[in-house]
């Protein structure tokens, strides 16, 4: 398997732009997750999916961020508009309860850099 | 919720000696406990982890404790390598589908 993508890598953009993050889960899992990584706050959760519903999006800083799961494979996280505090590395995580109970399987991560 | 902290946020050890890094949480339904260990320019990996009918669990190295009364569990890595240089997160939740992590530690392990 080749575990959890997500693309791209890094994002540059400016401040304003709309920025999209996309995440490819590790098939056969039924949970989701959206994390930030930032110095100052950590690891936060924004939101997570089970079998593609949204279950928990209180994470989601404002209404600027929006996420989307059409389907298993295919997730999307949307920044509308950019902003430089938005700054972060954004990772994908996805989980079975199948065996493998809470165990979650990250992704590289996108790094965005809003200027 | 669930309010994870975790200390230290920076641990320097000799290669050869042994690293604690201690964690606590506020929600006493938490009953997962997870570490994780994140490379540089990776995402995270679970490394460990124990459950709240279990006191203490070990992989070869790598230990893990657990005080339910106090609220607090700790990771113990002996015999410290180089390559076990790495930011370790510790999470707690009472689903696991809803972890929260607490800020990490970068641990770095000097020959």
């Amino acid at each position: 398997d080749a575990g959890v993508i997500q693309s791209p890598r890094h994002e540059v953009t400016e401040m304003g732009q709309e920025v999209t993050l996309r995440c490819k889960p590790i098939s056969g899992h039924d949970y989701l997750f959206w994390y930030r990584q930032t110095m100052m706050r950590g690891l936060e959760l924004l939101i997570y999916f089970n079998n593609n519903v949204p279950i928990d999006d209180s994470g989601m800083p404002e209404d600027r961020f929006s996420a989307k799961m059409p389907n298993a494979s295919f997730s999307t996280l949307k920044i509308q508009p950019s902003e430089p505090r938005d700054s972060a590395v954004y990772f994908c995580a996805s989980s079975s309860r199948q065996g493998i109970g809470e165990k979650l399987f990250f992704g590289s991560g996108t790094q965005l850099s809003v200027l | 919720g669930e309010n994870v902290e975790q200390h230290p946020s920076t641990l320097s050890v000799q290669e050869g000696d042994s690293a604690v890094i201690k964690c606590t949480y506020s929600d006493s339904a938490s009953n997962y406990f997870p570490w994780y260990k994140q490379e540089l320019g990776k995402g995270p990996q679970l490394i460990i982890d124990i459950r709240s009918n279990v006191g203490e669990k070990k992989d070869q190295r790598i230990a893990v404790t657990l005080n339910k009364t106090a609220k607090h569990f700790s990771l113990h890595i002996t015999e410290t390598q180089p390559e076990d240089s790495a930011v370790y997160f510790c999470a707690a939740g009472d689903s696991g589908y809803a972890l929260n992590f607490g800020k990490g530690t970068s641990l770095l392990v000097t020959p």
